[in-house]
Parts: C-alpha cells; sequence; structure tokens
C-alpha cells in the first residue's frame, strides 16, 4: 500500500524567504501527485498537479517537482507571504480510485 | 461558480442515532469521494463512486454507507454513529476518476462531526 511521509511537520520562516516543503511516496507506480493548501475551517484547494511523466509545475510562486523514481517531491515557495501560512498536503494517485495522503506541512510565514 | 458544497458543517449528535451528511457538486463530474481526517492520520478515503448508482469501498468504509442516485449527490450516512467516528470529513469530485493522469480532484468545506 501507498504511503506518503511529508517532513517537516511543522515549518516558520520570515516573509520573503524562500523555502521548500519535501514529500516521499513508497511506490513509484503513480498517475500523479497533487498539492493541496489546506486553510483552518476550510476545504482543500488544489495548487498544483504533477502528472507521472512530468517532471514539474509551476503556477506564479510555486514550483512543484517530482521524481518518481526516488519516490519524492518537493514544493518551493518563492518569496514567502504571511497569506502563504497554511497546512500544505502532497497526495498521490496510485490506484485508480484513491489518493494517498501524507499528514501535511504546517507552514507559518512570520510578518 | 463551481464548488463543492457539504452540509452541516458541523454536528454535534450522540452515539447511535443516525445521521446524513450531504455532498453536492455542480461541475457535472463523474468521481465522488468521501474522505475522513484525523490527526496524525491524515485523510483516508472511506467511498468514492465512479458514477450513477457505482460505489466502491475505499480503506475506512466500516460503518458508512453511501449512495448515488443522481451524478450530482452523494450523502454519506452514519446508521449508528459511534465515538471513533468523530472527525472531519471531506467530500471531493474530479470528472472522471479511474487512471487519467490529469484528474484533479475538487474538495468541499468539510463537515466536523463530534459523536458524543
Amino acid at each position: 500500500k501507498q504511503e506518503v511521509t511529508q517532513i517537516p511537520a511543522a515549518l516558520s520562516v520570515p516573509e520573503g524567504e524562500n523555502l521548500v516543503l519535501n514529500c516521499s511516496f513508497t511506490d513509484s507506480a503513480i498517475y500523479n501527485l497533487q498539492w493541496f493548501r489546506q486553510d483552518p475551517g476550510k476545504g482543500l484547494t488544489s495548487l498544483l498537479l504533477i502528472q507521472s511523466s512530468q517532471r514539474e509545475q509551476t503556477s506564479g510562486r510555486l514550483n512543484a517537482s517530482l521524481d518518481k523514481s526516488s519516490g519524492r517531491s518537493t514544493l518551493y515557495i518563492a518569496a514567502s507571504q504571511p497569506g502563504d501560512s497554511a497546512t500544505y498536503l502532497c497526495a498521490v494517485k496510485s490506484g485508480a480510485n484513491n489518493l494517498f495522503f501524507g499528514t501535511g506541512t504546517r507552514l507559518t510565514v512570520i510578518p | 461558480e463551481a464548488q463543492v458544497t457539504q452540509n452541516p458543517r458541523y454536528l454535534i449528535t450522540v452515539t447511535g442515532k443516525k445521521l446524513t451528511v450531504t455532498c453536492s457538486q455542480n461541475m457535472n463530474h463523474e468521481y465522488m469521494s468521501w474522505y475522513r481526517q484525523d490527526p496524525g492520520l491524515g485523510l483516508r478515503q472511506i467511498y468514492y463512486s465512479m458514477n450513477v448508482e457505482v460505489t466502491d469501498k475505499g480503506d475506512v468504509p466500516e460503518g458508512y454507507k453511501v449512495s448515488r442516485k443522481e451524478k450530482r449527490n452523494f450523502p454519506l450516512i452514519l446508521e449508528s454513529p459511534s465515538p471513533n467516528q468523530t472527525s472531519l470529513y471531506f467530500c471531493a469530485s474530479s470528472l472522471a476518476g479511474g487512471s487519467l493522469a490529469t484528474d484533479t480532484q475538487y474538495f468541499g468545506p468539510g463537515t466536523r462531526l463530534t459523536v458524543l
């Protein structure tokens, strides 16, 4: 069964700093990998989706990479802002009908 | 606005009292799914549906039922809730599910359930 791990569990950075969130998974047979953002009291918002055939995806200040063979993905956030404070979840689509989620990294950007 | 809605958003109930959490999407998605989120365990899939009248178990289906009579609705039913079902529940939908690599899941706002 696919297992997804996110390290660190929590991260605090000063505003303006660039940062990297890490995600690892045990089974490289995946269809895609998604990064989500979760705000307290709200649902999950999809940030980026990387297909298994792709190496990276970019959206604004966010860049996600995928190394399927090593079972790793990173989410790079440039020039962090207080509004980026949230929990970031990594999810792997492995098996036709399920997403396997990590437990998330709680990010705090300090003004 | 394209969205997934859930009701209620918050619910406190007692052991054994049947309840239903509704989920509706307005994006004409084929695939819908229910997850529960617990501290330290992440999100785990309860049930999913590939289309109307087609449902299947996820990783943690015990104690739950679902139905898919209409494409837009996918209610989650707890026939006899127990305290270990206290959790944050999310409904999600996507265009097709299956092995489609471009398939993005859209999530509802969540339902926080407490069973006393």
